[in-house]
C-alpha cells in the first residue's frame, strides 16, 4: 500500500490567495483526519470525517477554512483567503475503524503564506 | 473532553542512557494509548501502543507502561541511540468508537553521541 498521499508537499502563496490541499487515504480506511502542526500550538485536529461525513469540525479555526470528502478516496482542505498565520504543516491521517485504532499520517503539506 | 498532559517538553540524554517520557490523561473511559515518533521534517509514525487491558508492552528497546488508576502512561527507551532523536507524541482515545484521539504536546528527545 502506498500509504496516505498528500499533495502538494510544499506550497508557497501570497496572502489573500486560495489554497487547496489534497489527501488520498489508505484504501479501506473509513476515517480521515486533517491536522495542523505549528511550533506554537503543536498538533491540532481541524476536522474529522467518518465514512465521508464530517463528524467534528470544531477545530476548524474560522470560516476561511473548509474541508470536503466527496468519496472514500479523496479529501480536500481549502483556505480562502489565506493569511500568513495559516503557515504550518498540514497533515492528513486515515484510520480503519476497528479495534486497531491506529492513525496513519501522510507526509504533510508545508504551507507558507507570504 | 479528554486532556492529555505530556512531560518533559525536551529531554537530552547521552547515547546509551535510558529515556522516559510521561503522559497523564483525564478521561477514565480512554482505553487506547498510542505513541508516535516524528523525525525532523517527517510525518508522525506509530512506534508502540497499549490498551487498557494490559499494564506493560515491550518492543525491543521500547516499552510502554500504563497505570489506569493514576491515569498515566509512560514511554521508556533503553540504550538510546542518536537515531532515537525525534519528537515523541503520546495520545489517548476510546477504542472502537468515533472518539477522536487527543495528543500530548510532544517531547523533543535529543540523544548526544
Amino acid at each position: 500500500d502506498a500509504g496516505v498521499i498528500q499533495s502538494p508537499r510544499h506550497e508557497v502563496t501570497e496572502m489573500g490567495q486560495e489554497v487547496t490541499l489534497r489527501c488520498k487515504p489508505i484504501s479501506g480506511h473509513n476515517s480521515l483526519f486533517w491536522y495542523r502542526q505549528t511550533m506554537m500550538r503543536g498538533l491540532e485536529l481541524l476536522i474529522y470525517f467518518n465514512n465521508n461525513v464530517p463528524i467534528d469540525d470544531s477545530g476548524m479555526p474560522e470560516d476561511r477554512f473548509s474541508a470536503k470528502m466527496p468519496n472514500a478516496s479523496f479529501s480536500t482542505l481549502k483556505i480562502q483567503p489565506s493569511e500568513p498565520r495559516d503557515s504550518a504543516v498540514y497533515f492528513c491521517a486515515s484510520r480503519k475503524r476497528d479495534l486497531q485504532e491506529t492513525q496513519y499520517f501522510g507526509p504533510g503539506t508545508r504551507l507558507l503564506v507570504l | 473532553g479528554e486532556n492529555v498532559e505530556q512531560h518533559p517538553s525536551t529531554l537530552s540524554v547521552q547515547e546509551g542512557d535510558s529515556a522516559v517520557i510521561k503522559c497523564t490523561y483525564s478521561d477514565s473511559a480512554s482505553n487506547y494509548f498510542p505513541w508516535y515518533k516524528q523525525e525532523l521534517g517527517k510525518r508522525p509514525q506509530l512506534i508502540i501502543d497499549i490498551r487498557s487491558n494490559v499494564g506493560e508492552k515491550k518492543d525491543q528497546r521500547i516499552a510502554v507502561t500504563l497505570n489506569k488508576t493514576a491515569k498515566h502512561f509512560s514511554l521508556h527507551i533503553t540504550e538510546t541511540q542518536p537515531e532515537d532523536s525525534a519528537v515523541y507524541f503520546c495520545a489517548a482515545s476510546i477504542s472502537g468508537g468515533s472518539y477522536i484521539p487527543t495528543f500530548g504536546r510532544g517531547t523533543s528527545l535529543i540523544v548526544h553521541p
